[in-house]
């Protein structure tokens, strides 16, 4: 499958643990995105990288959140201190460029449920 | 700032039939305008886009969106529905002005339900 990638599918915790996810892009797309989508609404863009570099982060939901991409290759999501609000469906996608003429691929999610 | 409003949460229609799901944006800048398709358990997929060039535009599966701008909509629509087509839609805007994020803004989504 040469589709963006998302790692794990579902996670549960519990509040006030730290999680981590992992989305892999399409192996020659430059741009990432991370969205999170609540239940009944449209995807909320969060932040996005342009290779290693992270060009957008004050969308972040709070400080809670933080983002990585080292290597301009996959990117991390890690929510510190969970709390049961930031149960949502947590989405990546990626582009080859800036811009609409690319379009942004999007992962399967990872769900996150905090109990 | 930029919006999207759809203006059904949830529309039913017999397969065969029309669809029509609606959608008005605000932009303060000439917006491109995107409907993304969700089905369960799938990624988001990219139905059609508009990007400032013909206002009627085509994308897979047989939907079609129409760029109006003197009424702000961009509803999609398809001559005959499948029952395939179930899923739930979501209009897009990106608004590139200022050079800022590219990131979309969603509207709510349109849950579509084909009946047999």
């Amino acid at each position: 499958d040469t589709g963006v990638s998302q790692d794990p599918r579902h996670k549960i915790t519990k509040r006030g643990q730290n999680v981590t996810f992992r989305c892999d892009p399409i192996s020659e797309h430059n741009r990432l995105y991370w969205y999170r989508q609540t239940l009944g609404q449209g995807p909320e863009f969060l932040t996005y990288f342009q290779n290693e570099a992270q060009l957008e982060k004050s969308r972040l939901l709070s400080d809670r959140f933080s983002a990585e991409r080292p290597k301009g290759s996959f990117s991390t999501l890690e929510i510190q201190r969970t709390e049961q609000g930031d149960s949502a469906m947590y989405l990546c996608a990626s582009s080859l460029g800036q811009g609409v003429t690319y379009e942004q691929y999007f992962g399967p999610g990872t769900r996150l449920t905090v109990t | 700032a930029q919006s999207v409003t759809q203006l059904d949460s949830h529309v039913s229609v017999s397969e065969g039939t029309p669809v029509l799901l609606r959608c008005n944006y605000s932009s303060s800048y000439s917006p491109s305008l995107f409907w993304y398709v969700q089905h369960p358990n799938k990624g988001l997929q990219l139905l059609l886009k508009y990007t400032s060039a013909a206002t009627l535009v085509k994308g897979i599966n047989g939907f079609e969106a129409e760029f109006k701008k003197s009424e702000t909509s961009f509803h999609l629509t398809k001559p005959s529905a499948h029952m395939s087509d179930a899923a739930e839609y979501f209009c897009v805007v990106s608004d590139e002005s200022g050079g800022g994020a590219d990131g979309l803004t969603f509207g709510k989504g349109t849950h579509l339900i084909i009946q047999p």
